[in-house]
This record gives structure tokens, sequence and C-alpha cells, in this order.
């Protein structure tokens, strides 16, 4: 099974800051690497799909980087709204698995 | 546009079974696969199973492996979940999500249901 990992587990971040959230994968999953976020008491949403690809209306201050084990996350500008718990997700090699997640509270 | 809504989700007692259904709407449901993920109280996403968009199919994860199900009705834009034996460990939100690309198995999820909560008490 390819174990996620996510850094930071919490971030609290000023709005117009640039957060960065890594995933590393415990072997190589070339692309198919996936960012959601969550939330509370939400459903996920997809924002990146493929390591790099913008899901259809996502604000444009999220992107994503990265191939093989290690991933980006990137929000660029931080807004009151982006309160919320992201977690990468491969779908590379069954079983599919998702990373713990990383909250990201506003200050 | 896309909706899918999950239903049949309660308190069950250890070693019962549940069938969990998510309704699907305002895509070609038949031309994608569909995955479950669940959510225990407070805790992060885990993955539990995957179909192919005709049902051919079918992948789980270990901890639910021979013991849930997963089923589709193409004719009626139905995921099903079938749940047996039960344990306390299964308590959570249960979510369908549709996968992004047509005609391929496991994806990313590019939509999810609101969730229905299972419950196993201990």
């Amino acid at each position: 099974e390819i174990v996620l990992t996510q850094s930071p587990d919490f971030q609290s971040v000023t709005p117009k800051e640039k957060v960065t959230i890594t995933c590393r994968a415990s072997q190589s999953i070339g692309s198919s690497l996936h960012w959601y976020q969550q939330k509370p008491d939400q459903s996920p949403k997809l924002l990146i799909k493929y390591a790099s690809q913008s899901f259809s209306g996502v604000p444009s201050r999220f992107s994503g980087s990265g191939s093989g084990t290690d991933f980006t996350l990137t929000i660029n500008s931080l807004e009151v709204e982006d309160a919320a718990t992201y977690y990468c997700h491969q779908s590379s090699s069954l079983p599919f698995t998702f990373g713990p997640g990383t909250k990201v509270d506003i200050k | 546009q896309v909706q899918l809504v999950e239903s049949g989700g309660g308190v069950v007692q250890p070693g019962r079974s549940l069938r969990l259904s998510c309704a699907a709407s305002g895509f070609t449901f038949s031309s994608y696969g569909m995955q479950w993920v669940r959510q225990a109280p407070g805790k992060g996403l885990e993955w539990v199973t995957v179909i192919s968009y005709d049902g051919s199919n079918k992948y789980y994860a270990d901890s639910v492996k021979g013991r849930f199900t997963i089923s589709r009705d193409n004719s009626k834009n139905t995921l099903y979940l079938q749940m047996n034996s039960l344990r306390a460990e299964d308590t959570a939100v249960y979510y369908c999500a549709k996968d992004a690309e047509t005609f391929v198995t496991g994806t990313a999820c590019d939509y999810w249901g609101q969730g229905t909560l299972v419950t196993v008490p201990s």
C-alpha cells in the first residue's frame, strides 16, 4: 500500500500570505496525485487533479506541482474562505489512499 | 449539474448489515467509474472501494474486503454499497464520489455526495 504523508499537519496563516503544503508518497506514483479541500461539515471538493491540473471553477490562487514521490499544493494570497483541511489522494496503485490532511487556520 | 445523493445510513448493531445507495444525476452515469470514501468522526478520509463504469471491475480496501460489496445499476443511475458483518470501526460518514475521467476505473474524484452517516455501536 502506498502511504502518503503530508506536512505540515497544521498551519495558521494570515490573509494574503502564501501557503505551501507538501505530500510525499512512499513510492513513485507518477502524476496520479490529487488535492481536495474540505471545510467543516462539508464534503470534500476537488482542487487539483493529476498533480497540476486545476479543476473547473477552482480559483487560480490554487496550484499544484510535482511528480514521482514529492508534490506540492500552493495557495497564493490566502483568503479567509480558504480555511479548511486539505488532503492529497493517490490513484496510481490499489488500494487508493489519502494523506492524513493539513488543517489551515486563519490567524 | 452533477448531483450525488446518498441514502441508507443509520444505526446498526455489530454483525448486522446495511445497504447504502447513491442516486446520480446530471451526467452520463454509465460512462464513469464510481467510488466510496468514508470518514470516521473527527478523522481523515479513507478510501473504501471503486467500481468500473460497467460494473465489471471492483476493488476494495483491505479493511472491508470480504464484508463490503460495491455494485451499480446503470439503468437506474444508482450506486450501491452492501455492508455486512459491520463493526464499530466502520462507523463513519460514507461518501459516494464520481471518477473524473470516462471509462477509466479509479481516478480523481471530481464530485462528491453529501454523505450518509453509519453508526455501529461498540
